[in-house]
This record gives C-alpha cells, structure tokens and sequence, in this order.
C-alpha cells in the first residue's frame, strides 16, 4: 500500500504570511497514462473536504490563486502565498493513483 | 450541478450492521467511481472502498475487508456502503466522494451500547 506522509503536521501562521506544506509518497505516483493523481484538500470544521489541486498543480475552479501546487514522482508541495483567516484548517494531500490514500493531515492556524 | 447526498446520522449497538446511502444527481452515475471515507472523531481521512456503478465491481482497503459491502443501484442513482460487526472504534462520518472532486456530506455513525 501506498503510504503518504506529510509534514509539519501543525503549522501556525501569521496572516499575510506564506506557508508550505509537504507531502511524500512511499512509491512513485505516475500512473501508466502519464498522469500524477495527487491531489490537495482543505477540510474545515464541521465541513465536507474540498479538493483545492487535481492532478499536482492544477486549481480547481473557485480555489484562490494563492493556493498552488508542484511536486513530481514522491515528492510534493501545497503553497500559500498570504495566508488569510479563511484558510485556517486541516490540509490532506491523497493520492489517486495506485486507489486512495490520504496523508495525515496538516492543521493551519493563526498565531 | 453535480450533488451526494446521503442518508440520515445512524445509531446502532455493537455488533450490529449499518447501511448507508449516497444519492447522485447532476452527471451520469456510472460514468464514475464511487468511493466511502471514513472519518474518526478528530482523526483523518481514510479510504475504505470503492464501487464502479457501471459493472458492480468493488475494491476494498485491506483494514475494511471481510466487514465492508460497497454497492450500486443504477435505476437510483445509488450507491451504498454497508459496515457490519460495528464497534466502538466505527463511530465516525463516513463520506461518499466521486472524481474526488464532488463530495457529500457526510453521515455520522455512532457505535454505543
């Protein structure tokens, strides 16, 4: 099985601020079409996730431009440029190619 | 407008079996996956299944295997996850997602004697 691992695991922020969050794979997530299926999620409380990047690096429509995505094989990262108070919550990155695994989440709050 | 919605918050007894719906509106059910994530109190996502609406097959995650059911009713648009011999630990949301993208919103299972 795939195993995802993320880090930090809790990252307090100052608004305005950028924030980084990282995201390993234990196996290489191209899939045989050439496609990388890693994907990034905001979860806030009480709330259903929301899928933030398709694919490494592609927006979902709706998703501020200070959300980014990059990464290749292994190894990845979800950006935020400035940080506003709207983006607090639990960050998971998953991935989609060999089934579903989720990292273990990344909790973003306000210093 | 692509929509799940599932069923109502369940409350079962040890050792009982639940079963949950997710309804699909807005695309073509069997043109996706259907896929069941289980949420624990505080704790995150885990993949536990999925079912292809076209043909019925299934694909478990090893933890779920031999307690978890996953099925399709394409004249609903219907999908369903069943999970027998609750307990304790099972009480958690449990989601339903397609494409990853569209997700529902959520069903709380509650496992207490």
């Amino acid at each position: 099985d795939v195993v995802m691992t993320q880090s930090p695991l809790s990252l307090p922020v100052t608004l305005g601020q950028p924030a980084s969050i990282s995201c390993r794979s234990s196996q290489s997530l191209v899939y045989s079409d050439g496609n990388t299926y890693l994907n990034w999620f905001q979860q806030r409380p009480g709330q259903s996730p929301r899928r933030l990047i398709y694919k490494v690096s592609n927006r979902d429509s709706g998703v501020p431009d200070r959300f980014s995505g990059s990464g290749s094989g292994t190894d990845f990262t979800l950006k935020i440029s400035r940080v506003e108070a709207e983006d607090v919550g639990i960050y998971y990155c998953m991935q989609g190619t060999h089934w579903w695994t989720f990292g273990q989440g990344t909790k973003v709050e306000i210093k | 407008e692509v929509q799940l919605v599932q069923s109502g918050a369940e409350v079962k007894k040890p050792g009982a079996t639940v079963k949950i719906s997710c309804k699909v509106s807005g695309y073509t059910f069997s043109d996706y996956y259907i896929h069941w994530v289980q949420q624990a109190p505080g704790k995150g996502l885990e993949w536990m299944g999925l079912v292809d609406p076209e043909d019925g097959e299934t694909k478990y995650a090893e933890k779920f295997q031999g307690r978890v059911t996953i099925t399709a009713d394409t004249s609903r648009d219907t999908a369903y996850m069943e999970l027998s011999s609750l307990r304790s630990e099972d009480t958690a949301i449990y989601f339903c997602a397609t494409g990853s993208k569209y997700w529902g919103q959520g069903t709380l299972v509650t496992v207490s004697s």
